[in-house]
């Protein structure tokens, strides 16, 4: 089955600077690849997602970069802000829908 | 649009009785669903897959007897926590995906905090 790594599970940054966070994943056939913020005690919101056709997606200050060689992908928050402050979640599938996780990365913003 | 939605938030009950979890897509219809559980500070880890009209599939280890899901129509799945032990205790969360071939888009519940006493 799937198996996706993420690091770092920890990440603190000053407001202002960029987070990246990195996933790595296993089954060559996976074409979906969330990235999913949760606040504590909260519901996972999606945020940005890339599809295996798609090299590189941006949404304001949130991008996503996938290399399919190498069976990578990136998350970039740049302009971080306090309120970025949650733990991420990346995850991978393939056509049957069911995500696997990567075990989350606690970003922490200070101002 | 793509509400899903978690009944109850949160429950407490005694260990050895039964607690079902209910989730709703609410503005759309939701051909499968998905059952996650999450312990503090971990990661969701997929208990199940629920379509509508079939039988649900158990990922490895989820024991079927002890967590019954029923996926009986387009907007309901249900989570019953069969017999439940303190071990049990944790944050229940379901997602659905949209009805249509185009999209992967998981639209999670908000959760339902089990604590078995």
């Amino acid at each position: 089955g799937e198996n996706v790594e993420q690091h770092p599970s920890t990440l603190s940054v000053q407001e202002g600077d960029s987070a990246v966070i990195k996933c790595t994943y296993s089954d060559s056939a996976s074409n979906y690849f969330p990235w999913y913020k949760q606040e504590l005690g909260k519901r996972p919101q999606l945020i940005i997602d890339i599809r295996s056709n798609v090299g590189e997606k941006k949404d304001q200050r949130i991008a996503v970069t996938l290399n399919k060689t190498a069976k990578h992908f990136s998350l970039h928050i740049t302009e971080t802000q306090p309120e970025d402050s949650a733990v991420y979640f990346c995850a991978a599938t393939d056509s049957g829908y069911a995500l696997n996780f990567g075990k989350g990365t606690s970003l922490l913003v200070t101002p | 649009g793509a509400v899903v939605s978690q009944h109850p938030s949160r429950v407490i009950c005694k260990s050895g009785t039964s607690v079902k979890i209910e989730c709703r897509s609410l503005d759309f219809q939701a051909t499968t669903m998905f059952w996650y559980r999450q312990f503090p500070k971990k990661s969701l880890m997929l208990m199940a897959t629920s379509n509508e009209g079939s039988k649900a599939t158990y990922e490895q280890g989820v024991e079927k007897d002890k967590f019954l899901i029923n996926h009986a129509s387009l907007t309901l799945s249900t989570l019953t926590v069969t017999s439940a032990h303190p071990e049990d205790s944790s944050f229940y969360i379901c997602s659905a995906v949209r009805g249509g071939l185009s999209t992967d888009t998981q639209y999670f519940g908000p959760g339902t905090r089990l604590t078995v006493l």
